[in-house]
């Protein structure tokens, strides 16, 4: 069974900095690209960022681009998000998911959807 | 950036109906790359069509997806309990992968 476990997200003061996990088995992680996507509570969904399964191709959200770094460590089966300059407007739940084909190796977004998601972990920016 | 625009923004039916959500897109989106996803409060979303009309493993066939161009609709036939929850499409073909603002799907 594929899980998806976020981890990292807190409280933070605007301006600063917070990076969140994303922990993943049941799958071949080297072989699929991956996503986060965030929703304001009571909102809706909005993709951030995305990484191909090698880490080499990375793609943001003109929101977040140039505040945020998408990364993966494929030794440790983990997605990672380092979030700067932290806006109040980046308070969220934040998910990652995984970018599926239907083949066994989904290596570069895009043409990939989400399935499935993590249940998430929320970031709170505020003074 | 495509945008996808969903409507209704809330539909109230009863357990037992039919209910025909709308996913239209400000340019044509390749039906290959469009997915509808459902999420309950509290929890996350969850897939149930990629491809615009394929069903996700373990989705119930009174689900269905259909269209084209710039408008797709998602069907689900004799609505169960557990349906009543928020739905959205999304376009992958291209970045940013957007999604709609959602349907919420309520019971009468």
């Amino acid at each position: 069974e594929v899980q998806l476990l976020e981890s990292g997200g807190g409280l933070v003061q605007p301006g600063g900095s917070l990076r969140l996990s994303c922990a993943a088995s049941g799958f071949t992680f080297s072989s699929y690209a991956m996503s986060w996507v965030r929703q304001v509570p009571g909102k809706g969904l909005e993709w951030v960022s995305a990484i191909s399964g090698s880490g080499g191709s990375t793609d943001y959200a003109d929101s977040v681009k140039g505040r945020f770094t998408i990364s993966r460590d494929n030794s440790k089966n983990t997605l990672y998000l380092l979030m700067n300059t932290l806006r109040a407007e980046d308070t969220a739940l934040y998910f990652c998911a995984k970018m599926e084909c239907g083949r066994s190796s989904c290596q570069s977004p895009p043409k990939n959807w989400f399935d499935p998601w993590g249940q998430g972990t929320l970031v709170t920016v505020s003074s | 950036e495509i945008v996808l625009t969903q409507s209704p923004g809330t539909l109230s039916l009863s357990p037992g109906e039919r209910a025909t959500l709308s996913c239209r897109a400000s340019q044509s989106v390749s039906s290959t790359y469009l997915a509808w996803y459902q999420q309950k409060p509290g929890q996350a979303p969850r897939l149930l069509i990629y491809g615009a009309s394929n069903r996700a493993t373990g989705i119930p066939d009174r689900f269905s997806g259909s269209g084209s161009g710039t408008d797709f609709t998602l069907t689900i036939s004799g609505l169960e309990p557990e349906d009543f929850a928020v739905y959205y499409c999304q376009h992958y073909g291209s970045s940013p992968y957007t999604f709609g603002q959602g349907t919420k799907l309520e019971i009468k």
